[in-house]
């Protein structure tokens, strides 16, 4: 069974930093892409970032280009997303997803950006 | 950036019903695109991908279709744990886009 379990979220000011993880077991984590997606609270979801099996291609929705950075350690079945100059706007669940079109999603964990 | 219009916003509707929902895009994706559900308060479970290619563990009600800009997600009969929110989602090219999102309610 896949499983994908999030963590890392919290309460940070504008301006600071949040590193997410996401802990994966159930399949074969080098051999998949891995995403990650957020929704702002009462609102629709949203691509933020995918990286390919290696490592060697990552990909960015513009609002977040040049702040997060997603990676990955195949030799731990993780998936990150280092969070940087964070905003209000950044104020989401933040979900991993399985696979580079999102075949299977973690619970997700909760980013508040606020002073 | 590929635009995802979805319709409708929200649609009320009985157990038992067939219901439609609709994904337009703003340039041809192919047959580039998923579905997703969303229970209220739970996270995201894919349904559909490669525009009409059923999930594994799906049940056979929900059906999609469509190539191009014009697709479709398709319950045939509606169940008490099928009110939930629905969105699609375009992979064909960056920046991957979602639909708005249709919130199914009970009639």
């Amino acid at each position: 069974e896949v499983q994908l379990v999030e963590s890392g979220g919290g309460l940070v000011q504008p301006g600071g930093s949040l590193r997410l993880s996401c802990a994966a077991s159930g399949f074969t984590f080098s051999s998949q892409w891995m995403s990650w997606a957020r929704q702002r609270p009462g609102k629709g979801l949203e691509w933020v970032a995918n990286i390919k099996r290696d490592g060697s291609e990552k990909n960015y929705v513009d609002s977040v280009k040049g702040r997060f950075t997603i990676s990955r350690d195949n030799a731990k079945n993780s998936l990150y997303l280092q969070m940087n100059s964070l905003r209000a706007e950044d104020t989401a669940m933040y979900y991993c997803a399985c696979g580079g079109w999102f075949d299977y999603w973690g619970q997700g964990t909760l980013v508040a950006v606020s002073s | 950036d590929i635009q995802m219009t979805q319709s409708p916003f929200s649609l009320s509707a009985s157990v038992g019903d067939r219901v439609t929902i609709t994904c337009r895009a703003s340039q041809g994706i192919r047959n580039d695109l998923g579905w997703f559900q969303q229970p209220p308060g739970k996270a995201p479970k894919r349904l559909i991908y490669a525009a009409s290619s059923l999930q594994s563990g799906v049940p056979s009600r929900f059906s999609g279709s469509g190539s191009g800009t014009e697709f479709t997600l398709t319950i045939s009969s509606l169940q008490p744990e099928d009110f939930a929110a629905y969105y699609c989602l375009q992979y064909n090219s960056y920046p991957f886009t979602f639909g708005q999102g249709t919130k199914l309610e009970i009639k």
